[in-house]
């Protein structure tokens, strides 16, 4: 059963243009990801947030920025797109501190022309 | 720094066969091993984990993985793989200190089974 909800599941854009993804979650967890998957199936971890406070950010382009209203929501915003931001962006939630397992939504795919 | 290894990007296997897909690992610290599972057009979903104890743990749908710290690994298996068992399957790592729960995954494991 789905627990973490991302929309939209699918985004084709032109390069230059802003994007935004959106995720919540509704299992009462403190933590919530995003990370990227690109091409290859590769994931890496782009941030992380602690009930609205950012404790993760990975080395990232500044054009890519998180958003957090409340811990149950965090959103993923994209400042002027590149080709190279063509990926599946997998947001994740988890209870507080570090028990080693993951709540991933569906994902999230952008496709950059 | 944690690196996890999945040394076989694709196997494939007949329906009843069993599996097993390996992960190697380096961290010098106290960590957290997981698997996950994903199937094509969808996120991630977790198998199973392990922290201390007993080194076999059994996770959902038949699959179990060993922990070995003699070898650095943590290799899942299943005695009889079903057709809905085609997926793409990640090894991940996460340190049990701090504040953030972020796994570092492997590079996958696409396993493809066939009748």
């Amino acid at each position: 059963e789905t627990a973490v909800f991302q929309t939209p599941n699918y985004h084709v854009t032109q390069v230059g243009n802003e994007v935004s993804f959106n995720c919540k979650q509704t299992l009462g967890h403190d933590t919530m990801y995003w990370y990227k998957q690109d091409s290859k199936k590769l994931l890496k971890i782009m941030f992380s947030y602690n009930n609205k406070q950012l404790i993760v950010n990975e080395t990232v382009p500044r054009r890519f920025s998180p958003q957090s209203s409340d811990k149950a929501h965090l959103n993923l915003r994209i400042k002027s797109v590149e080709p190279e931001d063509s990926a599946v962006y997998l947001c994740a939630s988890s209870y507080p501190g570090n028990t080693g397992q993951l709540y991933f939504g569906e994902g999230s795919k952008l496709t950059v022309l | 720094t944690q690196t996890v290894s999945q040394s076989d990007a694709h196997v494939t296997v007949f329906e009843g066969d069993s599996v097993e897909l390996r992960c190697n690992y380096s961290y010098g610290g106290s960590i957290y091993l997981s698997w996950y599972i994903q199937h094509h057009g969808h996120g991630l979903q977790f198998l199973l984990k392990y922290y201390s104890g007993n080194p076999v743990v059994q996770g959902v749908n038949g699959f179990e993985a060993e922990f070995s710290k003699s070898d650095s690994s943590f290799h899942l298996r299943k005695a009889s793989v079903h057709w809905s068992d085609s997926a793409v399957y990640f090894c991940a790592v996460s340190d049990t200190g701090g504040l953030s729960g972020k796994l570092t995954f492997g590079e996958g494991t696409q396993v493809t089974v066939i009748s």
